[in-house]
């Protein structure tokens, strides 16, 4: 079955760690995203990219950094400058980005958490 | 400005009843896309329904249906015949068009529904 796998389901960081999150799809999408969402809040657009070796800032990328080497994956990695980083991290994934009617596929999550 | 505005953080209906989820959006585009997500307590954003700025018709999918007025800025989901497993977060979203700089999904903060059996 196509879909998206994120791991871990769950993290823990200690001051001052760095830790990446893993999101690998095997949908042949093209553009691949990063969401945090927290508490009683909305997802907000941390990264995305939409070919290999390519990636866009998005409203809060301060603090995170991702690569895309591979099509199918997509890792985020939470460093030490991200002084709030529990959370709920969601990877998604989509055909292209940009057109008005571009459904995104989900993964199931991770959560982040500070020791 | 926030782009979606759901106003209902939380939302209760009787199982088997309908039930309407509010949401509404900002944009000065004339072609922009709007969607809705169900996100149960597994944390997985699961599609539901999709609707066009240009759409004549109310989208529908099975038990969903988008109740569009774009006049009022308005594209409230419908949930008829609740179940118990429609007990979940739901998110509305928009994308404007490509090439205005926002053509990527923005969400709002979602509203909590809960059947009751």
């Amino acid at each position: 079955d196509g879909g998206i796998t994120q791991s871990p389901k769950y993290l823990f960081r200690k001051e001052g760690q760095n830790v990446t999150l893993s999101c690998e799809q095997n949908l042949n999408h093209d553009a691949m995203y990063w969401y945090r969402q927290d508490p009683g809040q909305g997802l907000r657009l941390i990264y995305y990219s939409q070919i290999v070796n390519d990636f866009q800032k998005g409203d809060i990328a301060e603090g995170y950094s991702v690569s895309r080497e591979k099509k199918e994956s997509f890792p985020l990695t939470v460093t030490s400058a991200q002084k709030n980083p529990t959370a709920f991290y969601l990877c998604a994934s989509s055909i292209v980005v940009g057109p008005r009617d571009e459904k995104l596929f989900f993964g199931s999550g991770t959560q982040l958490s500070v020791l | 400005a926030q782009k979606i505005t759901q106003t209902q953080p939380g939302m209760f209906v009787q199982e088997k009843e309908a039930v309407t989820l509010d949401c509404t959006y900002d944009t000065s585009d004339q072609s922009y896309g709007l969607f809705w997500y169900k996100q149960p307590s597994s944390g997985e954003m699961i599609f539901l329904i999709y609707q066009g700025s240009y759409d004549e018709q109310n989208a529908t999918e099975g038990r969903y249906s988008l109740n569009f007025q774009k006049a009022r800025k308005s594209a409230n989901l419908v949930i008829s015949a609740s179940q118990l497993g429609d007990s979940a977060m739901y998110f509305c979203a928009m994308r404007e068009a490509p090439g205005s700089g926002s053509e990527k999904l923005v969400f709002g903060k979602g509203t909590k529904l809960t059947v009751n059996p």
